[in-house]
C-alpha cells in the first residue's frame, strides 16, 4: 500500500523558470493538501483540492502559483516565473474523505526545491 | 502573525528519562490539536491528537495534556528512546474547517544513549 507519493524530490529551477511538483495522494484518497515549509518555519497550509476541484486556496499566494487536482492524474502545484524566496519544502497530504480529521491526512516525503 | 508557538527550539534528554514538549496558541476557535513527528528527509506523520472537549490523551508512551484556560499544550514521552530522536511539531485546527492545520515551528528533540 504504497503513501502519497510526490516527486521530483529534489527540483533546482532558476530564476524565472517554471517549478511543477506532483502528487499521486494514497490509493482511494480523494482530497488533497499542499503545505509548504520555508526554512526554520512551519508548515503553513496553501490549497485543498478535491477532484477537479478547489475547496480552499487561501493559503496560496494569489500570484504565479497555482493547483490543480484533475479526474486522472496527480496533483500538480505549479509555481511560474520562481523567485529565491519561493526556495522551500513542499509538502503534500491526502486524505479519504470530505470531513475527516486531519489525523487521517498521510504525507508525503515532500519535493524540496531550491531557486538559484 | 503565529498562533501556534513552539518555544523551545530544541530539547535534549537521557534515555529512559521524560520529554516533555510544550506548545502555545492564541486562536480561540482552535478545537482540535495534533503532534506530528518529522525524521529529516521525510514528511510529517501524525502521532497523537486531542479534541479541546478533553484535557488529556494517551497513547503508549505519549500523552498529549491540553490546558484550555492557558492555551497551552504538552507532549509527555515516557520513557524517551534514541528512536524518538526528531522534530516534533504542533498543530491545531479550527471547527468547521478541520482540513486546514496550523503549524507551530518545531521542537527539534535528541535522546541521548
Amino acid at each position: 500500500n504504497a503513501g502519497v507519493m510526490q516527486n521530483p524530490r529534489h527540483l533546482v529551477r532558476r530564476r524565472g523558470q517554471e517549478a511543477r511538483l506532483r502528487c499521486s495522494p494514497m490509493k482511494g484518497h480523494s482530497h488533497v493538501y499542499w503545505y509548504r515549509q520555508l526554512p526554520e518555519e512551519g508548515l503553513k497550509f496553501m490549497v485543498y483540492l478535491q477532484k477537479e476541484n478547489i475547496i480552499d486556496e487561501s493559503g496560496m499566494p494569489k500570484e504565479r502559483f497555482s493547483a490543480e487536482f484533475p479526474k486522472e492524474g496527480p496533483s500538480i502545484l505549479r509555481i511560474q516565473q520562481v523567485v529565491r524566496g519561493d526556495s522551500a519544502a513542499y509538502f503534500c497530504a491526502s486524505s479519504p474523505g470530505q470531513g475527516a480529521r486531519n489525523t487521517e491526512a498521510f504525507f508525503g516525503q515532500g519535493t524540496r526545491l531550491t531557486v538559484v | 502573525d503565529q498562533q501556534v508557538k513552539q518555544n523551545s527550539p530544541s530539547l535534549s534528554v537521557q534515555e529512559g528519562r521524560i520529554s516533555i514538549l510544550n506548545c502555545d496558541y492564541t486562536n480561540s476557535m482552535f478545537d482540535y490539536f495534533l503532534w506530528y513527528k518529522k525524521y529529516p528527509a521525510e514528511g510529517p506523520t501524525f502521532l497523537i491528537s486531542i479534541s479541546s472537549i478533553k484535557d488529556k490523551n494517551e497513547d503508549g508512551r505519549f500523552t498529549v495534556f491540553l490546558n484550555k484556560s492557558a492555551k497551552h499544550l504538552s507532549l509527555h514521552i515516557v520513557p524517551s528512546q534514541p528512536g524518538d530522536s526528531a522534530v516534533y511539531f504542533c498543530a491545531a485546527s479550527e471547527m468547521g474547517s478541520n482540513y486546514k492545520l496550523t503549524f507551530g515551528k518545531g521542537t527539534l528533540l535528541t535522546v541521548n544513549p
